[in-house]
């Protein structure tokens, strides 16, 4: 079975600074993806990044960046020029590879609140 | 372009009573899996559906029980409810395929209370 901790239970930033969300996993896996969702006080959870875990280069998405350490199974998420949008709730979350299916499911982490402070 | 759609949004039931909670897919995915999230917790996986069958469980009682209907849409039913299933219902839609991704698109969730 996978298991996802997220150990910071809340984190603030000032706006327009960088933080950075820790996350580590445990699995025997070889092949699996790695996801960021955040989760606003309106409750809809949304994805904000994806890394396969097959491949070395870190996923980015715009102000969004990953650094995966495979060997260490550490997946953070640094956010860049941080905005007041981006306070939330962030889960990291495990999917096993579904052999070419899309059939997986997701284990969460315990998450993270994100305070962005003006 | 509709997203993830759940109904109702709110529901409050008391102890040993029935619940059914809906979940419209993203126009085109074929899949649907639903998560409990308790209060300040990360959701944890019920089950999924694809062609109108049950294709993974977490590890949930047979309370929990499902439905896929052919146009995708999708049931979940609570039966003989208790406390502790008080939390919000999430609904997560996806592609059946490699090609998608794995990526899965979530609803606003259902908020359950059970008094």
């Amino acid at each position: 079975a996978q298991t996802v901790t997220q150990s910071q239970p809340e984190m603030s930033v000032q706006e327009a600074e960088t933080v950075t969300l820790s996350c580590t996993y445990d699995t025997s896996e070889n092949n699996y993806y790695l996801f960021w969702y955040k989760q606003p006080p309106s409750r809809q959870m949304i994805l904000v990044i994806r890394q396969e875990a097959y491949k070395q280069q870190n996923a980015t998405e715009n102000r969004f960046s990953v650094n995966f350490q495979k060997a260490a199974k550490s997946f953070s998420l640094k956010i860049s020029d941080s905005q007041l949008g981006d306070t939330a709730m962030y889960f990291c979350a495990f999917m096993k590879y579904g052999g070419g299916t899309s059939y997986g499911k997701l284990t969460f982490g315990q998450g993270t609140i994100l305070t962005v402070h003006p | 372009d509709a997203g993830v759609t759940q109904s109702p949004t709110h529901l409050i039931k008391t102890r040993g009573q029935q619940v059914t909670l809906r979940c419209s897919p993203k126009s085109g995915h074929d899949t649907v899996s639903w998560y409990q999230q308790a209060l300040g917790q990360g959701p944890q996986f019920i089950f999924q559906y694809y062609e109108e069958e049950e294709r993974q469980r977490g590890n949930f009682p047979d309370r929990f029980s499902g439905h896929q209907f052919p146009n995708y849409s999708s049931e979940l039913n609570v039966n003989a409810l208790l406390l502790g299933d008080s939390a919000l219902y999430l609904c997560a839609s996806s592609l059946y395929l490699a090609s998608a991704k794995n990526i899965q698109y979530f609803g606003a969730g259902t908020r359950l209370s059970v008094l």
